[in-house]
């Protein structure tokens, strides 16, 4: 089975700042999608970025960008210029052909005002 | 709002009751997934239906029974629970033929069994 790390229980950043989240992947398949969501507290779980394993191109949304290394099963967030509001637990996910999803332990972001 | 909800939001139950939880998606999608959320754990997942078929049961204890009537709805029967069954039970739908689509999650039940 797929499993998904994320070493970073615990992350925080300044506002305005800069902020990396890491997550690691094992996986044999060569076709699989990979995607970042958003669990603000109490509140829904939400998408934050997508990423197809075939595309070389680094997805990004607005502040909010990856760092894809397919040979490495690297699968890092970035968000630029954080925000109070980027304030929640964060989780890296892994999605095979088989409609499977595999998550993350998450990392909770503290935002500094 | 992402278009899934869940009912109820949060359930005190004692280990030998029944309950159900309830969960209802209007996107027109055709999968639909239950997991558990407990606190630094992966989510788990428990349950999968493509186009109302279970096809996916990751081991879990025989005290979950989920019901999908149909593509829009999904239950999880719960009965003679165990305390370490309190989490945060999320629900979630997708597109079944777009992989490259993400899943809407509900808000969750979260559910402390006494």
């Amino acid at each position: 089975a797929q499993t998904v790390t994320q070493s970073q229980p615990e992350m925080s950043v300044q506002e305005a700042e800069t902020v990396t989240l890491s997550c690691t992947y094992d996986t044999s398949e060569s076709d699989y999608y990979l995607f970042w969501y958003k669990q603000p507290p109490s509140r829904q779980m939400i998408l934050v970025i997508r990423q197809e394993a075939y595309k070389q191109q680094n997805a990004t949304e607005n502040r909010f960008s990856v760092n894809f290394q397919k040979a490495a099963k690297s699968f890092s967030l970035k968000i630029s210029d954080s925000q109070l509001g980027d304030a929640a637990m964060y989780f890296c996910a892994y999605r095979n052909t088989g409609n499977q999803f595999y998550f993350g332990t998450g990392t909770s972001l503290t935002v500094i005002p | 709002e992402t278009g899934v909800t869940q009912t109820p939001r949060h359930l005190v139950m004692g280990m030998t009751n029944k309950k159900s939880l309830k969960c209802e998606q209007h996107l027109g999608h055709n999968a639909m997934y239950w997991y558990k959320q407990s606190a630094k754990k992966p989510l788990e997942l428990m349950f999968v239906y493509n186009f109302k078929e279970q096809t996916e049961n990751n081991s879990v204890p025989s005290r979950f029974s989920p019901e999908c009537p149909n593509s829009s709805h999904l239950f999880l029967h719960l009965h003679t629970l165990q305390p370490e069954d309190s989490a945060l039970y999320l629900c979630a739908s997708s597109p079944l033929r777009t992989l490259t689509a993400e899943q809407y999650f509900g808000p969750g039940t979260r559910l402390t069994v006494t």
